[in-house]
């Protein structure tokens, strides 16, 4: 069974330009969340689809956006690039079991804001 | 605000020794997650905690779950080398909406 898929794996953007991610869930998981690790501030939440509508969105500004497709992939767009949006940028996928919910996670897209 | 502390963030230990991670909650919730991180690498699931009382264990790895106290454990057992990683505790209070919360993580050194 393939895992949770996220391209590209590394990504070099200079500031003010914009990127966006892809996340493929693994088979059948309806709900794919992001979240950006950093050295300082750690994993943070950044938002969650299910059944491509957003249920939730953590802290992050505006710039931050996703969408979900209806095969379940989904997508993160980071408009105007900061320096501190470099980070590494984890997508979860997850999948009910009885009212429970693991996540599982992709190998990350790391990027780079120079 | 759901705070998750991981305690202590750093430990460098020696192999055959015995450790405790601890992570404590702020709010309410009966599911809580373990997770290992390798540098470089991405988040591998290693426990799922459901409800007060839960033990799940995995090789030298054990972790345990009190609801009451929003205190949830990782016992590491005649620690190896292979163990050394960073560990991180996650809680879900929204059923997966809400994403989970994590804690800042203990990296773990295991010298031989």
């Amino acid at each position: 069974k393939a895992g949770v898929t996220q391209t590209p794996r590394y990504l070099i953007k200079t500031r003010g330009q914009q990127v966006t991610l892809s996340c493929s869930p693994i088979s059948g998981h309806r709900s794919v969340s992001w979240y950006q690790q950093t050295p300082g501030q750690g994993l943070q939440f950044l938002f969650e689809y299910f059944s491509e509508t957003q249920r939730n969105k953590g802290n992050f500004p505006g710039r931050f956006s996703g969408r979900q497709f209806s095969n379940s992939r989904s997508e993160m767009n980071v408009s105007t690039l900061e320096l501190g949006d470099s980070a590494l940028y984890l997508c979860a996928s997850s999948f009910l079991t009885g009212g429970i919910t693991e996540a599982f996670f992709g190998q990350g897209t790391r990027l780079t804001v120079v | 605000e759901l705070k998750v502390e991981q305690n202590p963030l750093f430990l460098s230990m020696q192999e055959g020794k015995n450790y405790t991670i601890y992570c404590n909650y702020s709010t309410t919730s009966d599911r809580l997650y373990w997770y290992r991180q390798d540098p470089g690498k991405s988040l591998e699931s290693l426990f799922v905690l459901l409800s007060n009382g839960a033990v799940k264990q995995e090789g030298r790895l054990m972790a345990s779950l009190d609801t009451k106290a929003r205190l949830s454990t990782l016992h590491i057992t005649a620690a190896v080398h292979d163990l050394s990683a960073t560990y991180f505790c996650a809680v879900d209070v929204g059923g997966g909406a809400d994403g989970l919360t994590f804690g800042k993580g203990t990296h773990l050194i295991i010298q031989p």
